[in-house]
């Protein structure tokens, strides 16, 4: 199955932006993916953030847009707030299966 | 309001069965794809199985192929996974997701262990 690479960590200062990318080991991340944005902080379930490159849900906060960048997919976080450090999963599709990517721990600091 | 609960994890020995379930409300169950995730202990997200609305197709990721099943009773809006021939890398949280929102339950713990 294919492997789906993230950023093992980052870093963003409070009012910051970050970009967060997901990639592909079978190539260019296109739209075909519906490329997933997850959101989990300590002990608790995950939450989606964004589906299908870029479409929110009502909880997902202004700050967080869905795209793709260079290849990839890309989540970007722009005027970031302490409550926002997590660990981000992005997933991509394969034809029926899912994969995740290994996440990116993203510090507010 | 969208709710998942699952229920049915356990400590079971290696070798042994276990069947998850996923009960949903607040939505119309039968209209999406469902999916199980799992997380072990201090890893990152896994993405199981899936299943068609009508449960005609249904994915699972290799390390489980032959020993897990999805399934789904749309009368019942619930979502299942019964899991064969459990090994220690099975022990994790799985989580039961899908619905309008993305939404996801709290999730059960699975642990392998003799």
């Amino acid at each position: 199955q294919a492997v789906v690479t993230q950023e093992p960590s980052l870093t963003v200062s409070p009012g910051g932006t970050v970009t967060l990318t997901c990639g592909s080991s079978t190539g260019a991340v296109t739209s075909d993916r519906y490329p997933h944005w997850f959101q989990q902080k300590p002990g608790q379930a995950p939450k989606t953030l964004i589906s299908d490159t870029s479409n929110k849900y009502s909880w997902t906060p202004a700050r967080f847009s869905g795209s793709l960048l260079g290849g990839k997919a890309a989540l970007t976080l722009s005027g970031a707030q302490p409550e926002d450090e997590a660990e981000y999963y992005c997933m991509l599709l394969y034809s029926g299966p899912w994969v995740f990517g290994g996440g990116t721990r993203l510090t507010v600091l | 309001e969208v709710q998942l609960v699952e229920s049915g994890g356990d400590l079971v020995q290696p070798g042994g069965s276990l069947r998850l379930s996923c009960v949903v409300s607040g939505f119309t169950f039968r209209s999406y794809w469902m999916t199980w995730v799992r997380q072990a202990p201090g890893k990152g997200l896994e993405w199981v199985a899936n299943i068609r609305q009508d449960g005609s197709e249904k994915y699972y990721v290799d390390s489980v192929k032959g020993r897990f099943t999805i399934s789904r009773d749309n009368a019942k809006n619930s979502l299942y996974l019964q899991m064969d021939s459990l090994r220690a890398e099975d022990t994790a949280v799985y989580y039961c997701g899908g619905g309008p929102g993305g939404a996801w339950g709290q999730g059960t713990l699975v642990i392998v262990s003799s």
